[in-house]
């Protein structure tokens, strides 16, 4: 089983839809995470660290099930520039570098 | 508008060359990280340093993969020789602290032919 694993997609949503999408990880010493959303051959830049609570940043909310072993993504009033692939980003304990999923494709329709 | 600056941006060479990838992380961050991303594999973690120190370089090739920061302005990643398929997009990244939040490079997309 890979470390985390996300639905490639591609996810294709109408402007104004909300859509969600989940992120599985396997090891249960896991202790941060995060979404980063990637442009089309450009660097990764993070979204959002997803807390425990579950958060939200304008259109977009996070959730985390410990118990379940996932996180996941809503985007609310989806605009055509959210389309993007996002990324699951999860950091062992104690470790430091970012282990990613290999994101989920979105794309948004006019 | 503090950013992570990588060169060169596109690197096309032949197998065996040796391949050098520079990069210069945001002033004042203290951890570096290098990425590889392929459409087979996704993003995957090379290496890491922290205050010019390497503390994880599991995730790279030993035998011909070797990175270094020689001062806090500058993080090199080296391929010799290099093959085929290290083609990839080489990120650099830069934090401080703990680096939860990392902050990436535009990348070095490397072609070996």
């Amino acid at each position: 089983r890979k470390e985390v694993e996300q639905d490639p997609g591609p996810f294709n949503v109408p402007e104004g839809a909300t859509v969600a999408f989940n992120c599985t990880y396997s090891n249960s010493a896991s202790q941060s995470f995060f979404w980063y959303r990637q442009d089309c051959r450009k660097e990764p830049k993070l979204l959002m660290s997803v807390y425990s609570s579950g958060n939200e940043d304008g259109r977009f909310t996070a959730q985390l099930n410990r118990a379940s072993q996932y996180i996941s993504l809503l985007i609310r009033d989806s605009k055509l520039s959210d389309s993007a692939t996002y990324l699951c980003v999860v950091i062992k304990g104690g470790a430091d570098g970012l282990t990613f999923g290999k994101g989920t494709h979105l794309i948004i329709q006019p | 508008d503090a950013r992570v600056t990588q060169t060169p941006r596109h690197k096309v060479t032949e197998m065996g060359q040796e391949v050098t990838m520079r990069c210069q992380p945001i002033l004042g961050h203290n951890t570096v990280f290098w990425y590889r991303q392929t459409m087979m594999q996704g993003l995957e973690l090379l290496a890491y340093f922290r205050n010019r120190a390497p503390l994880d370089d599991s995730g790279m090739p030993k035998d011909r993969f070797s990175a270094e920061m020689p001062d806090a302005t500058l993080a090199t990643l080296k391929i010799q020789p290099s093959e085929p398929r290290d083609s990839a997009v080489y990120f650099c990244a830069s934090g401080f602290g703990t680096a939860y939040e990392q902050y990436f490079g535009p990348g070095t997309r490397l072609t070996v032919t």
